[in-house]
């Protein structure tokens, strides 16, 4: 079975663009979340869809947005880039494994703001 | 405040060395996962534990939950240098269907 996929793996970009990041589950996950990584602030939740709909959402302003397709697959928009925004982005995707829910993460999406 | 406390943040070792990593919190979690990431990588999940008093073995690593269910700890015997990279905890508690995670223990582990 396929893991997460995630594309672009790095991407550099200026203040003040946005951007566009994609994501693909595991087939048959439902659940796709998106966390920013930072060495100063670590792992911090973004938001999660699932089946569609934005089930929970972390503390990032609205320049951070997202969206889930029918087939699962989401993408994440970061308006106005600033300095701040380079992190790991990273996607996961999450199912159930005899019962008990497993979350999977993909390579991670470098950002770099200029 | 982080709902789930790593610790030690930083680990320097030799190898054959053993350590343990802990994560505690004050709440309950329904299941508890352990993670690690290598540099540039996405975190790859190591192991699920659901039972309190559950122990897992995965080669060098032995995983326990607490009774409770408020905490976990990761043993590695004989440590290597593969063993290296960033371990992180991440639980879920009843209902929340979200994952809360630790800040991660950086472990080192010098050839």
């Amino acid at each position: 079975k396929a893991g997460v996929t995630q594309t672009p793996r790095y991407l550099i970009k200026t203040r003040g663009q946005q951007v566009t990041l994609s994501c693909s589950p595991i087939s048959g996950h439902r659940s796709v979340s998106w966390y920013q990584q930072t060495p100063g602030q670590g792992l911090q939740f973004l938001f999660e869809y699932f089946s569609e709909t934005q089930r929970n959402k972390g503390n990032f302003p609205g320049r951070f947005s997202g969206r889930q397709f029918s087939n699962s697959r989401s993408e994440m928009n970061v308006s106005t880039l600033e300095l701040g925004d380079s992190a790991l982005y990273l996607c996961a995707s999450r199912g159930t494994v005899a019962g008990t829910y497993e979350q999977y993460f993909g390579p991670g999406t470098r950002l770099t703001v200029t | 405040t982080q709902l789930l406390e790593q610790s030690p943040q930083f680990l320097s070792i030799q190898e054959g060395e053993n350590l343990t990593v802990y994560c505690n919190s004050s709440s309950v979690f329904s299941s508890l996962q352990w993670y690690r990431q290598e540099p540039g990588e996405g975190p790859v999940l190591l192991v699920t534990v659901v039972t309190g008093g559950e122990v897992k073995k995965l080669k060098r690593l032995t995983f326990q939950f607490g009774d409770a269910r408020k905490d976990s700890s990761l043993h590695i015997t004989a440590a290597q240098p593969g063993d290296t990279g960033l371990y992180l905890c991440a639980g879920e508690r009843q209902g929340a269907q979200k994952l809360v995670f630790g800040q991660g223990t950086r472990l080192t582990i010098n050839p």
